[in-house]
């Protein structure tokens, strides 16, 4: 097993632009989410999914959309890059069940300028 | 939601045993007290969880107060690679129950 992979590590955007953060997972989990973590601190919810065709918002969702299209795939987009979206992007993803163990993706480190 | 504490910080020496500390005095009858750690540029990963039992597992153990306002990481010899972040998380039984309400948690330094 792969486990959650994400793609890119590293992107570079100018304000203004926008990307697609990816993340995939194979092991067949409902639940995915995407997490933000800003230098210093603990991890904040974006968007979470419990299945495909199924998102929510979490705590810092404005600015990003997300979509789920099948089981596996999970992709983050910045619609409009702003600096205020540096930071490191953390994508997880759990059976939907007790105890909701969380597996996480190895990353992506975005910048702004 | 309910909230933890925890230190900022703290230091172990190799092999040594480490008790890392976590309040939570509003914790609700339901909340589950999970641990997560994150080493150096990777993503979080779960350590351990527990409802009321003491619970062991090949990482760690937690043991839970009697009242369950207060729990304790337990890794029984440090090594190198356990310097990590700890982040100790209540989880809802029910509603937001997927969900992980991340505070700064505490870094553990373990000195050689």
């Amino acid at each position: 097993n792969a486990g959650v992979t994400q793609t890119p590590k590293f992107q570079v955007l100018k304000t203004g632009q926008s990307m697609t953060l990816q993340c995939a997972q194979d092991m067949n989990h409902e639940y995915m989410s995407w997490y933000r973590q800003d230098p210093g601190m603990g991890l904040r919810l974006i968007h979470y999914s419990v299945g495909a065709g199924i998102t929510d918002q979490g705590e810092v969702p404005n600015g990003y959309n997300v979509s789920r299209s099948t089981t596996e795939d999970f992709p983050l987009r910045l619609l409009s890059a702003a600096p205020s979206q540096t930071s490191v992007y953390f994508c997880a993803s759990s059976y939907d069940r007790a105890p909701y163990e969380q597996y996480f993706g190895p990353g992506t480190r975005l910048t702004v300028t | 939601d309910a909230k933890t504490t925890q230190p900022n910080s703290m230091e172990s020496n190799e092999e040594e045993p480490v008790h890392l500390p976590c309040n939570h005095s509003t914790i609700s009858g339901t909340d589950y007290i999970h641990w997560y750690r994150q080493l150096p540029s990777q993503g979080p990963e779960y350590v351990i969880h527990g409802l009321t039992s003491n619970v062991n597992n090949r990482m760690a153990s937690l043991a839970i107060a009697e009242d369950r306002k207060s729990s304790t990481l337990i890794l029984h010899r440090a090594t190198l690679r356990d310097a990590a972040v700890y982040y100790c998380i209540l989880r809802r039984s029910s509603g937001s129950a997927r969900q992980l309400t991340f505070g700064s948690g505490t870094q553990l330094t373990v000195l050689p």
